[in-house]
C-alpha cells in the first residue's frame, strides 16, 4: 500500500492567498484525519471524518479553515485567506481496522 | 482541560546510553496512550498502551503505563544514532458514540532525542 499521500509536499504562499491541501486516505481506511503540527502548540487535530463525513470539527481554528471529503479516497483543507500564523505543518492521516492511526508525509506550509 | 506533557524537552546522549523518556497526563475519558517517532517527515507508530504495569517491548524499546498516577514511561537501551528523533506522547480521550476511532489523540510536545556516536 502506498500509505496516506499528500500534496504538496512544501509550499510557500503569500498572505491573502487561497491554499488547498489535498490527502488521499489509505484504501479502507474509514476514519481520516487532519492534524496541524507547530512549534508552539505541537500536533492538534483540526478535523475527523468517518465514512466521509466531518464528526468533529471543534479543533479548526476559524473560518478561514474548511475541509472537504467528497468521496473515500479523497480530502482537502483548505485555507482561504491564510494568514502567516497559519504557517506550520499539516498532517493527514487515516485509520482503519486495526486502529492504528497513520499519518501522511506532512504538507510544509510557509505563509509570508 | 486535558493535557499531555512530556519530559524532558530535549536530550543528549552517546551511543550506547541507556534513556527514559516521561509522559504525564490529565484527561477525561482516558482509552489509550500512544507513543510515536518522529523524524523529519511523518509520525509513526511505537507503542498503544491501554492497561497499567503491562510492558510492551520491541526491540531495544519499551514501554509501561501506570493508569493510577497517570504517567507513561518509552526506554530505549543501548541507543543508536538512528533513534535520534522526537519522541511523541499521545493520549486517547475517548467521547460517546463514537467508539473505536483514536482521532481525538492530545499530544505532548514531544522529547527531541539527540544520540551522539
Amino acid at each position: 500500500d502506498a500509505g496516506v499521500i499528500q500534496s504538496p509536499r512544501h509550499e510557500v504562499t503569500e498572505m491573502g492567498q487561497e491554499v488547498t491541501l489535498r490527502c488521499k486516505p489509505i484504501s479502507g481506511h474509514d476514519y481520516l484525519f487532519w492534524y496541524r503540527q507547530t512549534m508552539m502548540r505541537g500536533l492538534e487535530l483540526l478535523i475527523y471524518f468517518n465514512n466521509n463525513v466531518p464528526i468533529d470539527d471543534s479543533g479548526m481554528p476559524e473560518d478561514r479553515f474548511s475541509a472537504k471529503m467528497p468521496n473515500a479516497s479523497f480530502s482537502t483543507l483548505k485555507i482561504q485567506p491564510s494568514e502567516p500564523r497559519d504557517s506550520a505543518v499539516y498532517f493527514c492521516a487515516t485509520q482503519g481496522i486495526g486502529n492504528t492511526i497513520y499519518f501522511g508525509e506532512g504538507s510544509w506550509l510557509t505563509v509570508v | 482541560e486535558d493535557k499531555v506533557v512530556q519530559s524532558p524537552l530535549s536530550l543528549v546522549v552517546h551511543e550506547g546510553d541507556t534513556v527514559t523518556l516521561n509522559c504525564s497526563y490529565e484527561v477525561t475519558n482516558f482509552r489509550s496512550l500512544l507513543w510515536y517517532k518522529q523524524e523529519k517527515k511523518a509520525p509513526t507508530f511505537l507503542f498503544m498502551l491501554t492497561s497499567s504495569g503491562i510492558e510492551k517491548k520491541s526491540g531495544r524499546l519499551s514501554s509501561i503505563l501506570d493508569k493510577k498516577e497517570l504517567f507513561s514511561i518509552l526506554n530505549i537501551t543501548a541507543t543508536q544514532t538512528g533513534d535520534s528523533a522526537v519522541y511523541l506522547c499521545a493520549v486517547e480521550a475517548g467521547w460517546l458514540g463514537y467508539g473505536g476511532s483514536q482521532g481525538n489523540l492530545i499530544f505532548g510536545k514531544g522529547t527531541k532525542l539527540s544520540v551522539k556516536p
